[in-house]
């Protein structure tokens, strides 16, 4: 069965300072990805999702996401982080069900505080 | 357009009180998912619906848990004789589901329950 894992459970870093979140994917072939973040009392937001082609994939809020299959990776980045980043992240990976998606196996997810 | 909306968005109960629990996905989307999210981890997969057929219930975590979506939109997760480790964010998310293989799941706000 499909699987992510976030190794880190909280990552602190100061407003203007680069960020990288990490996500490891257990999947039997070429998955699909996703990144969704959650602000406290929201629901989940995506920012990005990766299907195929181009391995490094541009979302919403300057984040960007690059898939390495030799490292099953799927980590997020952004250059620059602004205060406003500051929520709990969540990566993805969906089963199927024939030629749709199905459920989505989520990771425990990565909380981001930022300094200001 | 309006997103997924779930109702109420906070829900307080005594030990052993049924609760239900409200989505409206979003019009016309054919796939509907329900998640349990514990305090501090990852959603988890309850129950999935192409339209009024529940294709999937094995994220249920006992028969306390039902729910269902009769005329392929509205849907309604209900718990019986709540216990107190049934407190969660609640989840609901809905999807196009054509098959493309690439829809992605839009997300509620989440239903906040407490049982004491």
């Amino acid at each position: 069965a499909q699987s992510v894992t976030q190794p880190d459970i909280h990552i602190t870093v100061s407003e203007g300072a680069s960020l990288e979140l990490r996500c490891n994917y257990s999947y039997g072939a070429t998955p699909y990805l996703f990144w969704y973040v959650q602000s406290p009392g929201q629901g989940l937001q995506l920012l990005l999702k990766y299907f195929s082609g181009d391995t490094l994939v541009q979302g919403i809020k300057g984040f960007e996401a690059e898939f390495k299959r030799s490292q099953s990776s799927f980590n997020l980045r952004k250059p620059s982080v602004h205060w406003s980043d500051a929520a709990e992240y969540f990566c993805a990976v969906p089963s199927f069900r024939g030629s749709t998606l199905g459920r989505l196996y989520f990771g425990r997810g990565t909380q981001l505080t930022v300094w200001p | 357009g309006a997103g997924v909306s779930q109702s109420p968005r906070y829900k307080v109960a005594k030990r052993g009180q049924d609760v239900a629990l409200r989505c409206d996905p979003i019009s016309g989307h054919v796939s509907l998912f329900w998640y349990q999210q514990a305090l501090g981890q990852g959603p988890e997969f309850l129950t999935y619906f192409q339209n009024e057929a529940q294709l999937d219930k094995s994220g249920l975590p006992s028969d306390r848990f039902f729910a269902e979506r009769p005329e392929g939109s509205v849907s309604t997760l209900k718990i019986q004789r709540t216990q107190q480790e049934d407190s969660a964010v609640y989840l609901c998310a809905s999807s196009p589901g054509r098959a493309s293989g690439a829809e992605t799941q839009y997300f509620g706000p989440g239903t906040r329950l407490l049982v004491l």
